[in-house]
C-alpha cells in the first residue's frame, strides 16, 4: 500500500550497530505502530503511538526505541542490534474507526 | 490480556476445494475482528473486518467470515479456493471503542495446489 512507506526495505547489519527504520504515511492517520514478524509467531507489537505526544510500549519493546517526529513519521531504532532481532518489521497506521494499514516491511538481518 | 488463536498452522488444499480457517479470541467484551492476508513477499492486506451489525461479513476476493459471539469465534471461509489464494492468513482482534491496540494470531499458511 503506497500510502505507508518504509525505508530501508532490506538491511544487513552487524551485532552492536545502531540502526533506524523509518516509516512515513500519507493516509492522515493519527495512530502508528511497529510490529515484528517471525515465522510461527505471527506479528508482535513493539511500540505504538496514538498521536505525536503519545508513545506506548507493546509486547516486546526491550532493545527498541521509537520517535514520532510528526504525525506522518514514526521511526524505530535498535540501539545495539543483536542477532535475535533478525526479523521482518512492519509499520502500520490507523485512526479511530479504521483497521490498520500496513507498510511493505523491512527485512532486517543482524549478523 | 487479549489473545487470538489460530489452530491450523498449515493447510494444503486442491483448487476448487472449500476453505475454513479457524480463529478464536479471548476478550469477553465488545470486540472488533479482522482477517488479513499476506501474499508471498508482500505486506499484510485487510481481507475483511467486523465492527458491529450482521455477523456474516463479506470481504474481498470471495472471502467471508462469521462472528459467533457464543463461541468467541470468527472463522474465515471461501467456497472454492484458487491457486492465487496461496498466502498466509492472520486473524486479529481489538477491543471496540477507545484506543485500538490489535492482537494478531500466529497465522495460517494456506497452500493451494493446482
Amino acid at each position: 500500500d503506497a500510502d505507508v512507506t518504509q525505508t530501508p526495505r532490506n538491511r544487513i547489519t552487524k551485532t552492536g550497530k545502531r540502526i533506524m527504520l523509518e516509516c512515513s504515511q500519507t493516509k492522515g492517520h493519527d495512530r502508528m505502530y511497529w510490529y515484528r514478524q517471525d515465522p510461527g509467531l505471527g506479528l508482535r507489537l513493539i511500540y505504538y503511538s496514538f498521536d505525536v505526544k503519545d508513545i506506548n510500549k507493546g509486547e516486546i519493546s526491550d532493545g527498541y526505541s521509537v520517535s514520532r517526529q510528526a504525525q506522518a513519521k514514526f521511526s524505530l531504532s535498535l540501539e545495539s542490534a543483536i542477532p535475535n532481532q533478525t526479523a521482518l518489521y512492519f509499520c502500520a497506521t490507523s485512526d479511530l474507526r479504521s483497521p490498520q494499514y500496513f507498510g511493505p516491511g523491512t527485512r532486517l538481518t543482524v549478523t | 490480556a487479549q489473545s487470538v488463536s489460530q489452530h491450523n498452522h498449515h493447510v494444503i488444499l486442491s483448487e476448487a476445494a472449500s476453505l475454513e480457517l479457524g480463529c478464536n479470541y479471548s476478550y469477553g467484551g465488545t470486540v472488533n475482528l479482522f482477517w488479513y492476508v499476506q501474499y508471498p513477499g508482500q505486506h499484510l492486506q485487510l481481507l475483511l473486518k467486523y465492527f458491529s451489525g450482521d455477523p456474516l461479513v463479506k470481504g474481498i476476493k470471495g472471502f467471508e467470515a462469521e462472528f459467533i459471539k457464543s463461541k468467541f469465534s470468527f472463522n474465515l471461509r471461501k467456497p472454492s479456493v484458487q491457486w492465487s489464494d496461496t498466502a498466509e492468513y492472520f486473524c486479529a482482534s481489538s477491543q471496540a471503542g477507545g484506543y485500538q491496540k490489535v492482537t494478531f494470531g500466529t497465522g495460517t499458511k494456506l497452500q493451494v495446489i493446482p
